[in-house]
């Protein structure tokens, strides 16, 4: 079975650090670009972050300096260290995988079921 | 690149045919991607490349559209597709979501 698992989220104080994991299983880690996306409640997707099968990555404004993303494909696992946490960064943090093959690249799928952080004092 | 969906909200029947736009403000060739999600959800893959319905995703479920102008369309409501739908354009960094389009049950 295709899956992603979140952990790490919990509740933090502004300015302070947490680091997210997505653990993979069910498909080939290693082949997917891995990206991370947030949504506040009630609100949209936004997309936070991504690691390239060969290690780029890119992030938007709203997070560079602050979040870096890193991936372990021997351990199938994604991480998502965050800094400097501000209240704006409260969101559900999903972890999603993008295949890209020779007939092209596709959406994010799979998705993971989300993890809360919250930044509050 | 923004990405403007259009309408914010819709409310339609069960049967009805539902248009969904999503605008961008510059071209972004093919690489578009819709999203349905539920509530307490993480969102689904229906369609990549503008109009390449994802495996197993009914055939209701239609995109059309290249370089700013996009259109998911359901041929006809079903129950189950009471949800939120989001695009999103994978052209260039940083990817971009729309707003999201509600469908509510009229």
């Amino acid at each position: 079975e295709v899956q992603l698992v979140e952990s790490g989220g919990g509740l933090v104080q502004p300015g302070g650090s947490l680091r997210l994991s997505c653990a993979a299983s069910g498909f080939t880690f290693s082949s997917y670009d891995m990206h991370w996306v947030r949504q506040a409640t009630g609100k949209g997707l936004e997309w936070v972050s991504v690691i390239g099968t060969a290690g780029d990555t890119y992030y938007p404004d709203s997070v560079k300096g602050r979040f870096t993303i890193s991936r372990e494909n021997a351990k199938n696992s994604l991480y998502l260290q965050m800094n400097s946490l501000r209240a704006e960064d409260t969101a559900v943090y999903y972890c999603a995988g993008r295949y890209c093959s020779s007939s092209g690249c596709y959406g994010f799928d799979p998705w993971g079921q989300g993890t809360l952080v919250t930044v509050s004092s | 690149i923004q990405l403007t969906q259009s309408p914010s909200f819709l409310s339609a029947s069960v049967g009805d045919r539902v248009t969904i736009t999503c605008r961008a403000s510059q071209g972004i060739n093919s690489y578009l991607a819709w999203y349905q999600q539920k509530p307490g959800q993480a969102p689904k893959l229906l369609i990549s490349g503008a109009s390449t319905l994802q495996s197993g995703v009914p055939s209701r479920f239609s995109g059309s559209g290249s370089g700013t102008e996009f259109t998911l369309t359901i041929s006809s409501l079903q129950p189950e597709d009471f949800a939120t739908y989001y695009c999103q354009q994978l052209n260039s960094h940083p990817l971009t979501f729309g707003g999201g389009t509600k469908v509510e049950i009229k």
